[in-house]
């Protein structure tokens, strides 16, 4: 299985723009735009923010957004608001049709 | 829209097997149109991909749990399941049923059910 790495912790204060990454490899992460992004508030449900790298579900806030460079993905969050502190979690689909899920990162909202 | 919500014990005996089902509505699980999946959560701790099932019986699990795992699919009750055998305290967890769709690109879990703690214990 395919490893992804994030960090464990960032901060923001309201209405600054924070970025998360997702680190893989060159054999998974850096070839393929499999990436998609969760967001887990206190005591709710994941919910799916960004897909396929860079795609946003329909709902999702604009100031969310993904992109990749190399064997990162990136998850960055404009315009940070109270209501974005929760668990962050990249997901790779990886080349054995598996996913594997990094070790997600919180985000607290200074 | 897709719902879905896991049923089962939320206490089991190390040792026996863990059995949940996740009951559908809103969509055919014979559809076509999705991947049925599990993911665990053991408390305060991050999120782990257990596995899915196609509506033909096709399975993919993680190679970590493949093989105290197994599940099925029911279409006439519009329900799919889980089986983990020989389970142990590192089982305890919030269990979730969940979507996954796929694109030409990818695939990613879209709607989740509400999530059921089981805990191992005796």
């Amino acid at each position: 299985q395919s490893a992804l790495t994030q960090p464990p912790s960032v901060s923001g204060s309201p209405g600054q723009s924070v970025t998360i990454s997702c680190t893989g490899t060159s054999s998974d992460v850096g070839i393929y735009n499999r990436v998609s992004w969760y967001q887990q508030t206190p005591g709710t449900v994941p919910k799916l923010i960004i897909y396929e790298v860079s795609n946003r579900p329909s709902g999702v806030p604009d100031r969310f957004s993904g992109s990749k460079s190399g064997n990162t993905a990136s998850l960055t969050i404009s315009g940070l608001q109270a209501e974005d502190e929760a668990d962050y979690y990249c997901t790779l689909y990886t080349s054995s049709s598996t996913l594997v899920f990094g070790g997600g990162t919180k985000l607290t909202v200074l | 829209q897709v719902q879905l919500q896991e049923s089962g014990p939320g206490l089991v005996k190390p040792s026996e097997t863990l059995s949940l089902t996740c009951t559908v509505s809103g969509a055919s699980v014979s559809s076509g149109s999705y991947y049925w999946s599990w993911i665990r959560q053991p408390p305060g701790k991050g999120l782990e991909w257990i596995g899915y099932i196609y509506y033909t019986g096709s399975t993919n699990y993680n190679p970590s749990l493949k093989s105290r795992l197994t599940m099925s699919v029911d279409t006439s009750k519009n329900q799919f399941s889980l089986n983990l055998s020989s389970v142990t305290g590192a089982d305890t967890a919030v269990y979730y049923c969940a979507t996954m769709q796929c694109s030409s690109i990818s695939c990613y879990l879209g709607r989740w059910g509400q999530g059921t703690l089981v805990t191992v214990s005796s």
